[in-house]
């Protein structure tokens, strides 16, 4: 079984609005972390948000929050005020246990129209 | 403050050749990570280090070899480069501690003809 899945391969959202990218994941460990990347067209891996198992809080930083749903083993993103240069590649992502590494899902591809 | 620095950028082979892909940290991480990029299929993870001296498989590790030659440092090495390699490969670092956050290289593109 697939531990991340991202069901959208494609969004497009109109610039200045919000957009809510999903990402839904699969562990037995009470223990784990959820990140998000972007990776614009240049290529590289760019960290914007965690969320841990343990977090009661959902996970904000700037115009980006993680709304996640721990029942329904959710991590979604949220950007707000979609801008041109969050056209790029999201990936979600997850740390099991004690484990460092991250375990990626295929990804969306996130396009802001002006 | 580099970063993570990856070289080469970009690489062609030939199949049977031989290459190693070197990576460096500056942030004195523990964690060191190599994963490979394929179209429609995310980051999947070839080989990491937790720490300096040790090294561990992770989900695709055959056709590679890695070295950790010190805490900076962790090189990716193709013994053989079949046509299967051809990928982005990106080298990641992290500091071991809560939340093992990850930082990433530029990438090395490479091809194998």
């Amino acid at each position: 079984a697939q531990k991340i899945t991202q069901t959208q391969p494609g969004m497009f959202v109109q610039e200045k609005e919000a957009v809510t990218l999903d990402c839904t994941y699969d562990t037995s460990d009470q223990s784990y972390g959820l990140f998000w990347y972007k990776q614009p067209s240049s290529g590289e891996m760019i960290f914007l948000i965690y969320q841990g198992s343990y977090d009661e809080q959902n996970a904000t930083e700037g115009r980006y929050s993680l709304n996640f749903q721990k029942a329904r083993k959710s991590a979604n993103l949220v950007i707000s005020a979609s801008q041109l240069g969050d056209s790029a590649m999201y990936f979600c992502a997850m740390r099991e246990g004690s484990a460092r590494q991250l375990t990626f899902g295929s990804g969306t591809q996130l396009t802001v129209l002006p | 403050n580099a970063g993570v620095t990856q070289t080469p950028k970009f690489q062609v082979l030939k199949t049977g050749q031989s290459m190693t892909l070197q990576c460096a940290q500056d942030m004195n991480h523990n964690s060191m990570y190599w994963y490979r990029q394929d179209p429609g299929m995310g980051l999947r993870l070839i080989y990491y280090s937790a720490s300096e001296g040790t090294t561990d498989k992770g989900e695709v590790p055959n056709g590679y070899n890695v070295s950790r030659l010190n805490k900076r440092e962790f090189s990716l090495r193709l013994e053989s480069a079949a046509p299967s390699q051809t990928s982005v490969y990106f080298c990641a670092s992290s500091e071991g501690d809560t939340p093992y956050e990850q930082y990433f290289g530029p990438g090395t593109r490479l091809t194998v003809t």
